[in-house]
């Protein structure tokens, strides 16, 4: 399919693992977003890139959460010594430039035991 | 700064009734909005959206939004329910100008429709 990929769908760690979620975006897509969806809340904004840069990670909850897109495809999040409270869906979304319409993936559901 | 209040969390209406569910925005530049649609475990689906220019506007399956500057809201409105439109929508905005769209959300608002 030509949407936008991210695995694995869903995830289950241990507290004080680390874990490292994937998104392939729309081939061609500039921008990719990072969001983070709590149990019945809306997504909340974690990261933004641009290519390969990363513009925007002003909603990265601690340092224990890392992103990367090295050659402006494809992107990992990373969550170091996972805590309870980590557990969320994480959305990835990509469009074609920054003043264009997002598309998501189906997200990555992680619980943290 | 941005955000979002959709007003009520669940929304119940019966098969071919109106529609309407609610969302105020508020943002420090002109706004982009959007509705989007997110069936279980799935992703966001763009159900519409709004740049410039027609403040009302069509989107996919039935749905249409009108964008109030004066009331700052954008609710979402379908003239006839169908049982497939059961699902949860999110309201968002994002700034029209910068070098990133960062959307930011409303809570949702669960939607279901009876026979």
């Amino acid at each position: 399919g030509a949407g936008v990929s991210q695995s694995p769908r869903y995830k289950v760690a241990k507290r004080g693992q680390d874990v490292a979620l994937r998104c392939d975006p729309i081939s061609g897509h500039v921008s990719l977003f990072w969001y983070q969806q709590a149990l019945g809340q809306g997504p909340e904004f974690l990261t933004y890139f641009q290519n390969e840069a990363q513009l925007d990670k002003s909603g990265l909850p601690s340092d224990r959460f890392f992103a990367e897109r090295p050659e402006g495809s494809v992107s990992t999040l990373k969550i170091q010594r996972t805590q309870q409270e980590d557990s969320a869906v994480y959305l990835c979304a990509s469009s074609l430039a920054w003043d264009q319409p997002q598309h998501f993936g189906d997200g990555t559901r992680l619980s943290i035991l | 700064a941005q955000s979002v209040t959709q007003l009520g969390s669940h929304v119940s209406v019966s098969e071919g009734a109106l529609v309407l569910l609610r969302c105020n925005y508020s943002s420090s530049v002109p706004p982009y909005l959007f509705w989007y649609v997110q069936y279980p475990n799935q992703g966001l689906q763009l159900l519409l959206k709004y740049t410039t220019g027609a403040t009302l506007v069509k989107g996919i399956n039935g749905f249409e939004a009108e964008f109030k500057k004066s009331e700052t809201s954008f609710h979402l409105t379908k003239p006839s329910a169908h049982m497939s439109d059961a699902a949860e929508y999110f309201c968002a905005v994002s700034a029209s100008t910068g070098t990133a769209s960062k959307l930011t959300f409303g809570t949702g608002t669960r939607l279901q429709v009876t026979l």
